[in-house]
């Protein structure tokens, strides 16, 4: 129940198309939703998060959409650079989580030029 | 401001013996964490430590133990290493300890063990 199941594990698009990862979680006391970016030798960047209480949020060309019913989330990276090659890893966590972030497997991304 | 930060980046250790990890919070901050990032594995949460104390801890042998310092750097120590603790052990701290603070990840120790 504790677990966040991440989709696909890699992903290869051209430069400009709209990558799409999926992420679905169980444990309904989730109320918090990160996204993290990973490039290698580095820790995981804070890109966008979001709480169960709005359907969408957006920064810069970084979307989340959240499905609070199907317990599901989602990002969507618009117009595509190969500068995001990386590793994305969703996540979530609650208040009761003790500081516990629980993260998804990982998805690698490639956008090629 | 600076960032989370770590030492050693890399670490080489043999069968049994102990590794020590450090690391120093974004100033201002309370809370550290840790995490082991295996190969295939993922992000795990290993520590979580606020205001000296620690607050959580997740499935992990009691042969993984830490600190935090009053300076709120923390120290996470594995003892009698075995080879499949072989990863990246990432740090993060938040402003406090409140559950869903936004954590900031250091660059890592990559622990081997042979």
């Amino acid at each position: 129940q504790q677990q966040v199941k991440q989709s696909p594990q890699s992903l290869i698009v051209q430069k400009g198309g709209i990558p799409i990862i999926n992420c679905a979680y169980e444990n309904t006391a989730f109320d918090y939703f990160p996204w993290y970016q990973q490039f290698p030798g580095k820790g995981p960047a804070l890109l966008i998060a979001i709480r169960p209480d709005v359907s969408e949020k957006k920064e810069g060309r970084f979307t989340i959409s959240f499905n609070k019913s199907a317990k599901q989330f989602s990002l969507h990276i618009m117009d595509s650079q190969p500068g995001d090659s990386a590793t994305y890893f969703c996540a979530a966590t609650s208040g009761t989580s003790y500081g516990k972030l629980t993260f998804g497997q990982g998805t690698i991304l490639t956008v090629h030029p | 401001e600076a960032g989370v930060t770590q030492s050693p980046t890399h670490l080489i250790k043999t069968r049994g013996q102990q590794a020590t990890l450090r690391c120093s919070p974004i100033s201002g901050h309370t809370s550290v964490y840790w995490y082991q990032q295996a190969l295939g594995l993922g992000l795990q949460f290993l520590l979580w430590y606020d205001e000296g104390e620690e607050r959580n801890r997740g499935n992990f042998p009691p042969r993984f133990s830490g600190r935090q310092f009053p300076n709120y750097s923390s120290e996470l120590n594995v003892n009698a290493l075995e080879l499949e603790d072989s990863a990246l052990y990432l740090c993060a701290s938040s402003r406090q300890g409140r559950g869903t603070d936004t954590q900031y990840f250091g660059p890592g120790t990559r622990l081997t063990v042979l």
